[in-house]
């Protein structure tokens, strides 16, 4: 069974804190991609990472592959109310139409 | 319209009712998707069309029954439900294979089973 852990699961700061989110499993996935996920919401998209050890930068975001393409890190800096959600990593499993969805990681950042 | 749309966002409805949900995507994907999203569990992938042809069921229980007429639409047909199937119903598109193009999700169908 393909799984993805994510932790933690709940992370509540302060405005202006850096926080990291880390997604790992033991199974490799052709590409990983991130979403934020906010109440009665879809998931949206924020990134996809395709090659092993690739960082992609979004703003104040920070996203990062593992060389062997079985984990990633979402890193946060200066964290703001707005970056509030549901964070969630899926990996896509290649030949397949099948994407392996993380176990979520709930933020809350207070003003 | 763009992107992925999902009509009605809510629905309740008792254990006999007969119910569907409605996506349609208008971002020229091939791949549509449903998802089941339940409190503290992973996002579970129900089904997959590719080009209108069915290429995942996941298990899913005969009382969810999906149609998918053209890589537009996609439909979720519901009967005799149980009060665990309440959740939030996703549906998602995307191009080609996974990992090949990223994956739309509308959103969402936030269903009461009474």
């Amino acid at each position: 069974t393909q799984l993805l852990e994510q932790s933690p699961q709940f992370l509540s700061i302060q405005e202006g804190e850096n926080l990291t989110v880390y997604c790992n499993s033991s199974s490799v996935f052709s590409s990983l991609q991130w979403y934020r996920q906010e109440p009665g919401e879809g998931p949206v998209l924020l990134v996809t990472v395709v090659t092993g050890g690739e960082v992609k930068k979004l703003k104040r975001l920070t996203f990062q592959f593992g060389d062997a393409r079985k984990d990633s890190s979402l890193h946060i800096t200066a964290a703001q109310p707005g970056d509030t959600g549901l964070y969630l990593c899926a990996g896509a499993i290649r030949g397949t139409y099948k994407y392996i969805f993380g176990t979520g990681t709930r933020l809350k950042v207070l003003a | 319209e763009t992107g992925v749309t999902q009509t009605p966002r809510h629905l309740v409805m008792g254990m006999t009712n007969k119910k569907s949900l409605k996506c349609e995507q208008h971002l020229g994907h091939n791949a549509m998707y449903w998802y089941k999203q339940s409190a503290k569990k992973p996002l579970e992938l129900m089904f997959v069309y590719n080009f209108k042809e069915q290429t995942e069921n996941n298990s899913v229980p005969s009382r969810f029954s999906p149609e998918c007429p053209n890589s537009s639409h996609l439909f979720l047909h519901l009967h005799t439900l149980q009060p665990e199937d309440s959740a939030l119903y996703l549906c998602a598109s995307s191009q080609g294979l996974a990992g090949g193009g990223e994956q739309y999700f509308g959103p969402g169908t936030r269903l009461t089973v009474t």
